[in-house]
């Protein structure tokens, strides 16, 4: 399974943008890549998912460069309310990428 | 439509105690995660279950973990002879569970149980 390494903790202000990037240099062909965010006690939910080029939704956007090797969430004009665990996910079903070990994530501390 | 729900939400129990955690998931999903948070830690996996498929348990610390699941619904995860290292909050999760594609399925959390081991 791909391992992935994303930063401890960054600190934003309201209405920056941030971009959080992972590296996963042993991403495999068939692998995803599949970002979690955690809010304090709760369980984390689903942010986006993609395989190359730009993803985006209503929430954020996902660039993966063409080597895969990294890829880097872009959260639009943060809030209060974006201060969560933000976890890179990469793998594939098959192989069982579910399995995947969630790591510490990145801590983003949006300030006022 | 509901959720992933887990009961009960809070537990503290007695070292070398037995307990029993309950997951209900989203209702047509075949598949069934369960993890572990231990404070300011990441998710580590214990077990995924999928539809009458054997379950994946090679992420059960020891052998005081086991979790059952009856058909497509209801998981219970139980730890025996509780120790104190148990104490974390244990998430679990649901997905889909169909499909041909090979991306992850987006898995969908419960609020986890948070055990507390004296």
């Amino acid at each position: 399974l791909a391992k992935t390494t994303q930063p401890i903790s960054m600190d934003s202000y309201e209405g920056q943008e941030v971009n959080i990037t992972c590296s996963h240099n042993n991403i495999a062909t068939n692998d995803y890549i599949t970002w979690y965010q955690q809010f304090p006690s709760q369980g984390p939910r689903f942010i986006i998912q993609g395989y190359k080029t730009k993803v985006t939704n209503e929430v954020a956007s996902l660039f993966i460069p063409a080597d895969r090797k990294s890829s880097t969430l872009s959260l639009p004009r943060v809030s209060l309310s974006d201060t969560a665990v933000y976890y890179c996910l990469v793998g594939d079903k098959q192989t069982g990428g579910f399995k995947t070990i969630f790591g510490a994530g990145t801590r983003l501390f949006v300030k006022a | 439509g509901a959720g992933v729900s887990q009961s009960p939400s809070n537990k503290v129990t007695e070292k070398g105690k037995d307990v029993e955690l309950r997951c209900d998931p989203i209702s047509g999903h075949t598949a069934l995660y369960w993890y572990r948070q231990r404070l300011g830690q990441g998710l580590e996996f214990l077990i995924y279950f999928q539809g009458n498929s054997a379950p994946d348990k090679s992420g059960l610390p020891s052998d005081r973990f086991s979790a059952e699941r009856t058909g497509e619904s209801v998981s219970t995860l139980t730890i025996q002879r509780t120790q104190q290292e148990d104490s974390a909050v244990y998430l679990c999760a649901s997905s889909f569970g169909g499909g041909y594609r090979l991306s992850l399925e987006t898995q969908y959390f419960g609020p986890g149980t948070r055990l507390l081991v004296l």
